[in-house]
């Protein structure tokens, strides 16, 4: 059973439009979500996070959008760049759930390409 | 800062050896992980310690898995024996208490068993 689903395994967009990520979740714990970004033969590297008492955090191009009640978040990214072209991972964690609030529960990732 | 540093990146071994993958952590980090990915499970924690203990070793597939840290710079991930079942990418990552949520992967080890 996936608690971090990433239903769109590849996304392509044209350079310059907007890029738009989704990852939905099923356990009503998670109160802290994340996304990562990973480029081939490299480890996945820390893109924004939000915590559950927000419902957007924003940085430059990239701004995660959370929606409690549906148990979905997005990522947008906007304009997209060519450089931005890798495999996106959403991940979750239960901050206030005791001994195991150090644990990320990935999705599966979704390729964005993003076309020059 | 070197961040984490995995060796090796790539291991090619035969069904039934023993393999040993290892990882240094960034310096000050508390806790470290080890995942696995793989197309079909995607990633999955495998094994995480705090302050080099192991704390939570539930995503350890079975008794062939096992992983040790005997201090705060060095972790060892081991298959004893390997099975072909077992070939993946294996991450590293490790986190200060500070920011406990932000993982930082190293750029893992691709294993293929034959």
């Amino acid at each position: 059973d996936q608690q971090v689903k990433q239903n769109s395994p590849s996304l392509s967009v044209q350079e310059g439009r907007i890029s738009i990520l989704n990852c939905d979740y099923t356990n009503s714990m998670f109160d802290y979500f994340l996304w990562y970004k990973k480029y081939p033969a490299e480890g996945p590297t820390f893109l924004i996070s939000i915590s559950s008492i927000k419902d957007k955090n924003e940085d430059g191009r990239f701004t995660v959008f959370l929606n409690k009640s549906a148990k979905h978040l997005s990522l947008h990214i906007v304009p997209s760049q060519p450089g931005d072209s890798a495999v996106y991972f959403c991940a979750a964690s239960a901050q206030n759930s005791g001994g195991s609030n150090y644990k990320l529960t990935f999705g599966k990732g979704t390729l964005l390409t993003v076309n020059p | 800062d070197a961040g984490v540093i995995q060796s090796p990146r790539h291991e090619v071994t035969e069904m039934g050896q023993e393999v040993t993958l290892r990882c240094k952590p960034i310096s000050g980090h508390n806790s470290l992980f080890w995942y696995r990915q793989t197309m079909m499970r995607g990633l999955e924690l495998l094994i995480y310690f705090n302050n080099n203990v192991p704390i939570d070793d539930s995503g350890m597939p079975e008794d062939r898995f096992s992983a040790k840290m005997p201090n705060a710079s060095f972790s060892t991930l081991k298959i004893q024996p390997s099975e072909p079942r077992d070939s993946a990418v294996y991450f590293c990552a490790s986190t200060p208490d500070r920011a406990k949520n932000i993982q930082y992967f190293g750029a893992g080890t691709r294993l293929s068993v034959l």
